[in-house]
């Protein structure tokens, strides 16, 4: 029961660096998202898919970039990195992007020195 | 603007209690509402999802929906140390939108 994938589960990156975050699903889903979650903000969302070819913003998607490269994969890129995009990282997919259920992969643990 | 509140906390309550969790959310148009639990250092799991005004039951928990008020609510009966976590309401407007979480303790 894979569900929903997600790496790495952590890594540290110095400013300036870039990194893509990967992560797929084997439930079929057509809608996948990325969240944000830091200490007394709640999940935030980055980007979503609510479907394969597509991709909209979400409400922080400034410093990020996404590509959905197929129905099961959908990774997140941080072109150059910033103190500021510490965080968790959740990815998560969901059959529909409106009344289904989201299911959550374990998370990115992600530090810029 | 998408936005969704909740009292952030933190929550204690004993052993055996009722634990209430309280959220409103900003667009009259959402039709579909969400509690997800959180441990600490792990990652949101589904607790209940609720679509219609009302009460729903699933074992000791119960969502409360009402639309015209934009307020939706989780009761937790019978509360266990177990029940220890951040309760997150999430409220779908097309995209998937979460509360900032609001942290339960229940206490022995």
């Amino acid at each position: 029961n894979a569900g929903v994938t997600q790496t790495p589960k952590f890594q540290v990156l110095k400013t300036g660096q870039s990194m893509t975050l990967q992560c797929a699903q084997d439930m079929n889903h057509n809608s996948m998202y990325w969240y944000r979650q830091d200490p007394g903000m709640g999940l935030r969302l980055i980007y979503y898919s609510a479907s394969e070819g597509t991709t909209d913003k979400g409400e922080v998607p400034n410093g990020y970039n996404v590509s959905r490269l197929n129905k099961r994969e959908f990774s997140l890129r941080l072109e150059s990195a910033a103190p500021s995009q510490t965080s968790v990282y959740f990815c998560a997919s969901s059959q529909a992007s409106s009344g289904n259920t989201i299911y959550f992969g374990e998370g990115s643990w992600l530090t810029v020195v | 603007q998408k936005e969704v509140e909740q009292n952030s906390g933190p929550l204690s309550v004993p052993e055996g209690a009722i634990a209430s969790l309280n959220c409103t959310y900003s667009d009259r148009v959402s039709q579909s509402f969400f509690w997800y639990r959180q441990y600490s250092g792990k990652s949101p799991e589904l607790i209940m999802s609720i679509y219609s005004n009302g009460d729903k039951e699933d074992g000791r928990f119960t969502a409360q929906l009402n639309k015209a008020s934009q307020y939706v609510s989780l009761l937790i009966r019978d509360s266990q140390p177990s029940d220890s976590a951040t309760y997150l309401c999430a409220v779908n407007f097309n995209d998937m939108r979460f509360g900032a979480g609001t942290r339960l303790t229940v206490k022995p």
